[in-house]
C-alpha cells in the first residue's frame, strides 16, 4: 500500500498570496498516478490536478501540480478568498488507492 | 449534467447494518469505475472500495475488508454499499464517486452514516 503524508498541516496565507504544498509518498508512484482535490466543509472533493500535472476540467490556470517519484508538489499562484480550504493528494494507480491526511489553507 | 446522490444514510447501532445506495445521472453509467468513500468527523478522506464498470471486480480498503460489499445495478444506473458489522468509527459522511482512472472526477453530497447505541 502507499502511504501519503501532506506537509504542512496547516498554512496560514493572505489573499493573493503563493501556496505550496506537498505530497511525499511511501514509494513510487507510477505513471504518476497522483491527483489532487479541494475539500470544503458540506461540499463535494473538487478534481483538481490528475497525472501529477494535469489541471482537471474547468480548474483556474493559477492551480498547478508537479512533482514524479515520491514527491509531489500543488502550488496556488495568488490565493483566491475561495481558495481557504483542505487539501488532499491522492494515489490511484491500483488498490488499494489512499488519500493524503490533508493540509488546511487558513485565512492569516 | 452529472449526478450523483447518495441515500440511505442513519443511525445505526454497533453491529448492525445499513445499505447505502448512489443514484446516477447525466452519464452512461455502465462505462465506469465506481467508488465509495468516507470522511469522518474530524479526518481525512478514506477510499473504501471501487467496482468495475460491468461489476465483475471490486476492490477494498483493510478496514472495511470483510463487513463492506460494494455491487451494482446498471440497468438502474445505481450503485450499493452494503455495510455490516458496523462499528462507531465507521462513523462518517459517505460519498459515491465516479472513475478511478482518470481519479475520481465527479462525486456526490455525500450521506451521513452514525453508529452509535
Amino acid at each position: 500500500e502507499i502511504v501519503l503524508t501532506q506537509s504542512p498541516g496547516t498554512l496560514s496565507l493572505s489573499p493573493g498570496e503563493r501556496a505550496t504544498l506537498s505530497c511525499t509518498a511511501s514509494q513510487s508512484v507510477a505513471s504518476n498516478y497522483l491527483a489532487w482535490y479541494q475539500h470544503k466543509r458540506g461540499q463535494a472533493p473538487r478534481l483538481l490536478i490528475y497525472g501529477a500535472s494535469n489541471r482537471a476540467s474547468g480548474i483556474p490556470d493559477r492551480f498547478s501540480g508537479s512533482g514524479s517519484g515520491t514527491d509531489f508538489t500543488l502550488t496556488v499562484s495568488r490565493l483566491e478568498p475561495e481558495d481557504f480550504a483542505e487539501y488532499y493528494c491522492h494515489y490511484y494507480g491500483s488498490a488499494p488507492l489512499t488519500f493524503g491526511p490533508g493540509t488546511k489553507v487558513d485565512i492569516k | 449534467q452529472v449526478q450523483l446522490v447518495e441515500s440511505g444514510g442513519g443511525l445505526v447501532k454497533p453491529g448492525g447494518s445499513l445499505r447505502l445506495s448512489c443514484a446516477a445521472s447525466g452519464f452512461t453509467f455502465g462505462d465506469y469505475y465506481m467508488n465509495w468513500i468516507r470522511q469522518a468527523p474530524g479526518k481525512g478522506l478514506e477510499w473504501l472500495s471501487y467496482i468495475t464498470s460491468g461489476g465483475s471486480y471490486s476492490y477494498y480498503a483493510d478496514s472495511v475488508k470483510g463487513r463492506f460489499t460494494i455491487s451494482r445495478d446498471n440497468a438502474k444506473n445505481s450503485l450499493y454499499l452494503q455495510m455490516n458489522s458496523l462499528r462507531a468509527e465507521d462513523t462518517a459522511v459517505y460519498y459515491c464517486a465516479r472513475g478511478t482512472n482518470p481519479p475520481p472526477d465527479h462525486w456526490g453530497q455525500g450521506t451521513l452514516v452514525t453508529v452509535s447505541s
